[in-house]
Parts: C-alpha cells; structure tokens; sequence
C-alpha cells in the first residue's frame, strides 16, 4: 500500500475563495482523521470518521470547514470561504480497528500534508 | 474531554546523552499511549507505544514508561544522535470511545553534535 494520499500538497489561494483537500486512507482501514497543524496551536483534530460516518466534528473550527466521506477510499476537507488565519499544515490520518485476533492496533498513519497558506 | 500536557516544549542535549520527555493526561479512561516523531517538514510517524496493562516499553535506544496512577508517562532516549533531532509528540486515547488521539503540544529536540 503506498500510504495515505493527499493532494495537493500545496496550495496558495486568495481570502475568499474555496479550497477542497482531499485524502485516500490506507485500504482497510475503518477510521480517518483530519488535523491541522500551526506553530501556535500545535497538532488539533478537526474531525474523524468510522466506517465512513463523521463521529465527532467538535474540532471544526466554524461553519465554514466541512468534511465529507462519501466512501471508504476517499475524503474531502473544504474551507468556504478562506480566511488567512487558515494557513496551515491540514494532515489526514487511518488508522485500523482492529488487526488480527485478539490484536488490536491503533497506530494511526498521516499522509504527508497539505501546507495551505491564505493570502 | 481528554487533555494531554507535555513537556518541555525545548529540549537541546548532547550528542551521546539521554532525553526525558515527560507527558500528563486527564481522563482515567485512556489505555493507549504512542509517541510520534515529527522531523522537519514531513509526516508525524509512530516510533513507539504503550497500552494502559504494561509498565514499560523498550525498543533498542527509545523506552516508554507508564504510571496509571498518576496518570503520566514518558520518552527516555538514550545515546542521542543528530538524527533524534526532531518533534516528539506523545498522544492518549481511550480505545473504547473510538481510536481518537489527543496529542500534546510537542517537544522539539535538538541533538547537537
């Protein structure tokens, strides 16, 4: 498996407009996490899904963050519209289940990042 | 909710000397414990983990140990080279609520040579 997939990697947009991350967990894995990372704030989960299902999207910082997973390969982060205090690294992690009877293994992989900067 | 306080926030050691990084958390519900290893510019990566019915944890120059009673644990790394040279976040869940971590603030180590 080649990992998480994000794309882009990077984007610079203007205040305003609307940006869509995008993200393709690792096969087989139930859960999907969405962090943002700044200097300030540090690592903050933005929200997660199981099995496709948003189960806790308290770390959305306001209406205008949105996330989907319309199936178990795929997952978009959307900001409308951006402001310049959403610069950030956004990562998107998998994480399994459970791996093997009786083993249960809660590592969770990141992709390797959006850096996203608002001008 | 769970909150995890790490610390220091700067480490700076010398090479061939060991580093304690130091971490609480809050909910008596969580048993599970990993450490991420953030280097510049890339993806945080599990490097070590511990769940709540083990004391201790080695894996050749990097243990982990775990005091469920006053709920905090720790990164000890010995033999610091350059490479260790990076952000180490530690992180706490609780596996029967789902698999959501809550990580610390980060600690960022510098080995000097």
């Amino acid at each position: 498996d080649a990992g998480v997939i994000q794309s882009p990697r990077h984007e610079v947009t203007e205040m305003g407009q609307e940006v869509t991350l995008r993200c393709k967990p690792i096969s087989g894995h139930d859960y999907l996490f969405w962090y943002r990372q700044t200097m300030m704030r540090g690592l903050e989960l933005l929200i997660y899904f199981n099995n496709n299902v948003p189960i806790d999207d308290s770390g959305m910082p306001e209406d205008r963050f949105s996330a989907k997973m319309p199936n178990a390969s795929f997952s978009t982060l959307k900001i409308q519209p951006s402001e310049p205090r959403d610069s950030a690294v956004y990562f998107c992690a998998s994480s399994p289940a459970e791996v093997g009877l009786g083993q249960m293994s809660f590592e969770a992989f990141f992709g390797q990042g959006t850096r996203l900067t608002v001008v | 909710g769970e909150n995890v306080e790490q610390h220091p926030s700067t480490l700076s050691v010398q090479e061939g000397d060991s580093a304690v990084i130091k971490c609480t958390y809050s909910d008596s519900a969580s048993n599970y414990f990993p450490w991420y290893k953030q280097e510049l510019g890339k993806r945080p990566q599990l490097i070590i983990d511990i769940r709540s019915n083990v004391g201790e944890k080695k894996d050749q120059r990097i243990a982990v140990t775990l005091n469920k009673t006053a709920k905090h644990f720790s990164l000890h790394i010995t033999e610091t080279q350059p490479e260790d040279s990076a952000v180490y976040f530690c992180a706490a869940m609780d596996n029967n609520a789902g698999n959501m971590l809550t990580f610390g603030g980060g600690t960022r180590l510098m080995v000097k040579p």
